[in-house]
């Protein structure tokens, strides 16, 4: 059963445009929701992450929105550029106990010049 | 600063050999260890967690074990290789009761 489910699988924006990618889950126990970028070939690295406690987050370009109610959260990429195409993961974990992390299936971001 | 290696890289092996893909961490102590595996399409997939030396837990039962015979080394081995097997193998670690998961470079293993 995926415990985050993750949409678009694939999203296509023109340069300067803003790419929205969107993650659902259900167990309302997760507390940290961290979102992950990867390039070809390389491993992922974390982007940025929000606690359930607050509904926004921003760091430079990037932003999480977060809905508790809804259970759902987004990633915004404001002015998009060439150099932001890669695949996204959104991700979800109960407790820091173990750290255990639940992983959408990806978004793969292409921004045209 | 905190490092995390993984080798080989990339590695072909025909069906029904073994394998041992390593990973190791710099610059910390008693780090929580992760194994996934990455295939095309479905995300990442936990395979092996530990919170310290000889403790392991696997999430999903399948051909693969592991390993964590020092405090920063973590092992993912095979005795014998499925096709299934094929995919990109990611290593991870973090700091105790910390948030962040800082992943490793992978390793790419074709299994023919």
């Amino acid at each position: 059963q995926q415990q985050v489910k993750q949409s678009p699988q694939s999203l296509i924006v023109q340069k300067g445009g803003i790419s929205i990618i969107n993650c659902a889950y259900e167990n309302t126990a997760f507390d940290y929701f961290p979102w992950y970028q990867q390039f070809p070939g390389k491993g992922p690295a974390l982007l940025i992450a929000i606690r359930p406690d607050v509904s926004e987050k921003k760091e430079g370009r990037f932003t999480i929105s977060f809905n508790k109610s809804a259970k759902q959260f987004s990633l915004h990429i404001m002015d998009s550029q060439p150099g932001d195409s890669a695949t996204y993961f959104c991700a979800a974990r109960r407790g820091s106990t173990l750290g255990r992390l639940y992983f959408g299936r990806g978004t793969q971001l292409t921004v045209w010049p | 600063s905190q490092t995390i290696h993984q080798w080989p890289a990339t590695l072909v092996q025909p069906v029904g050999s073994p394998l041992s893909l390593e990973c190791t961490v710099e610059g910390t102590s008693n780090p929580n260890l992760y194994w996934y595996r990455q295939a095309a399409g479905r995300g990442l997939q936990l395979l092996f967690y530990s919170v310290g030396i000889g403790q392991i837990s696997s999430e999903v039962p399948q051909n693969l074990s592991a390993s964590r015979p020092q405090d920063r080394q973590f092992i993912l081995s095979s005795k014998k290789l499925l096709l299934s097997d094929s995919g990109f193998y990611l290593c991870a670690w973090r700091k105790a009761q910390t948030d962040t998961q800082y992943f490793g470079p992978g390793t790419r293993l074709t299994v023919l």
